[in-house]
């Protein structure tokens, strides 16, 4: 069965502390893996997309890493700030635009 | 990148009433989609908008409960059709070009039904 699964469900940390989110999955055939932030009561926006090919990418304060062997994926947020609380959804490409959702890890940033 | 706006972004409807939600995108795409995320959970494909056809629709949603119309390769419509209290959501838009990578989302339409 295709699926993506996510940890923690939920995560609170201390404002510029680092966190890393874990995400798993066992999609077939595999496109590429995207990370997405969703900010309450908003659409979901990419912060990163990787292939097969790459085990890493960084958009600013987001490092994404893949294992393609393992079907392993981390969001690493370094010096985080109030603005990323919100929820992060990694979802995996199979084929072309067929997307399927992990249920997201919701992160909230305290003052 | 694509930007896509969606209206109403929000409403209250009746039992048994209908709605339908617009989806403008700025550019041209090859592809949308209509996505449901119910409360606390992640984003359930509903169909694929087809332009000048009848959309693509994923298991469990039928045309007759959400109706889609997509005239040209920037707009879209779904309807959600007599609606209860179970269709209360977020609904979203998505656009993309076919064998592209990037997948982009509207800011969601949140729909309360009493």
């Amino acid at each position: 069965k295709n699926q993506v699964e996510q940890s923690p469900q939920s995560l609170i940390i201390l404002e510029g502390k680092n966190c890393t989110l874990q995400c798993n999955y066992t999609v077939s055939p595999f496109s590429n893996l995207r990370w997405y932030k969703q900010d309450t009561g908003r659409g979901p926006v990419s912060l990163t997309i990787m292939t097969f090919s790459e085990n890493t990418k960084s958009n600013g304060r987001y490092t994404a890493t893949l294992d393609a062997d393992t079907k392993q994926s981390s969001l690493h947020i370094t010096a985080s700030q109030l603005s990323d609380s919100a929820s992060y959804i990694c979802v995996v490409s199979q084929g072309a635009q067929k997307l399927v959702f992990g249920q997201g890890t919701r992160l909230t940033i305290n003052p | 990148s694509a930007v896509i706006s969606q209206k109403p972004s929000r409403d209250i409807c009746q039992r048994g009433t209908s709605l339908t939600i617009q989806c403008q995108v700025d550019s041209q795409v090859t592809m949308m989609f209509w996505y449901r995320q119910q409360p606390g959970q992640s984003l359930t494909l509903i169909a694929t908008a087809n332009q000048g056809s009848e959309a693509t629709y994923e298991s469990g949603f039928v045309i007759d409960k959400f109706p889609i119309s997509r005239p040209n390769l920037t707009f879209s419509t779904l309807t959600v059709s007599n609606m209860s209290p179970e269709d209360s959501s977020i609904y979203l838009c998505s656009a993309g070009m076919t064998g592209g990578n990037e997948q982009f989302f509207g800011p969601g339409t949140r729909l309360t039904v009493l």
